[in-house]
């Protein structure tokens, strides 16, 4: 059973940029899947940031695109986000979660949902 | 990308049936039989409850079904439980490996 845990700092300033990770465990994130940040915004419901595989590939956001990077540590079995030039619009929840994948006659399909959250972590932007 | 059109609340009595629509586009609800919901309860994180318009992943009630009609689907909560009071969202894929999500709708058991 997977489990996706978010981290990083809970307050940031106006500005400055955001960087959270999100710790894989129960499965290895190099055999495969894609991995996704999502965030909360109150009022505003749920908004997908950027998705990653675990080659390195990503896809972002066009609204958020010049501001993000999603990055991938194999290693650490983690991935990353970065969100730059952030402001007030930018508090929210923030949530990793797993791309869901399909086996079907013997072959894995990528599948169109995220399977697998992370509890979820409150960042706020405020001086 | 827009978000998804969701109603920002429903209800219903223990044992009735309510049905929450999602709006959206040729872009995306309308383009792909790729639409999922999730629900929601408070401080918690979404989970996920149909996906591909009208499938169930394993564990999840049959009380709860999707369909989809144009650029409009919709979720339909059978036999209302206390239980089912939650937010619900949802999603559909867009296309070039993106993904827009509604507004959720929060639906009360009265």
């Amino acid at each position: 059973q997977v489990q996706l845990q978010e981290s990083g700092p809970g307050l940031v300033k106006p500005s400055e940029t955001l960087s959270l990770t999100c710790a894989v465990s129960g499965y290895s994130i190099s055999s495969g899947y894609y991995w996704a940040w999502i965030r909360q915004t109150p009022g505003k419901g749920l908004e997908w940031i950027g998705t990653i595989y675990h080659s390195g590939n990503t896809y972002y956001n066009p609204s958020l695109e010049s501001r993000v990077t999603v990055s991938v540590d194999t290693s650490k079995n983690q991935f990353s986000l970065k969100l730059t030039s952030v402001t007030a619009a930018d508090t929210a929840v923030y949530f990793c979660a797993r791309r869901g994948r399909e086996t079907r006659g013997g072959y894995n399909y990528v599948a169109y949902y995220f399977d697998s959250w992370g509890p979820g972590t409150l960042v706020t932007v405020s001086s | 990308q827009s978000a998804l059109t969701q109603p920002p609340s429903a209800s219903g009595s223990p044992g009735q049936s309510v049905t929450i629509s999602c709006t959206g586009t040729s872009s995306d609800v309308g383009g792909y039989n790729y639409v999922s919901w999730y629900q929601q309860h408070p401080g918690k994180a979404p989970k996920l409850i149909i996906y591909d318009v009208n499938k169930w992943p394993s564990g999840v009630s049959d009380r709860f079904s999707g369909s989809k009609s144009g650029n409009t689907a919709s979720l339909t909560v059978s036999g209302l439980q206390a239980e089912d009071e939650a937010d619900y969202y949802c999603s559909s894929y867009a296309g070039s490996n993106s993904w827009v999500f509604g507004g959720g709708t929060k639906l009360t058991v009265l």
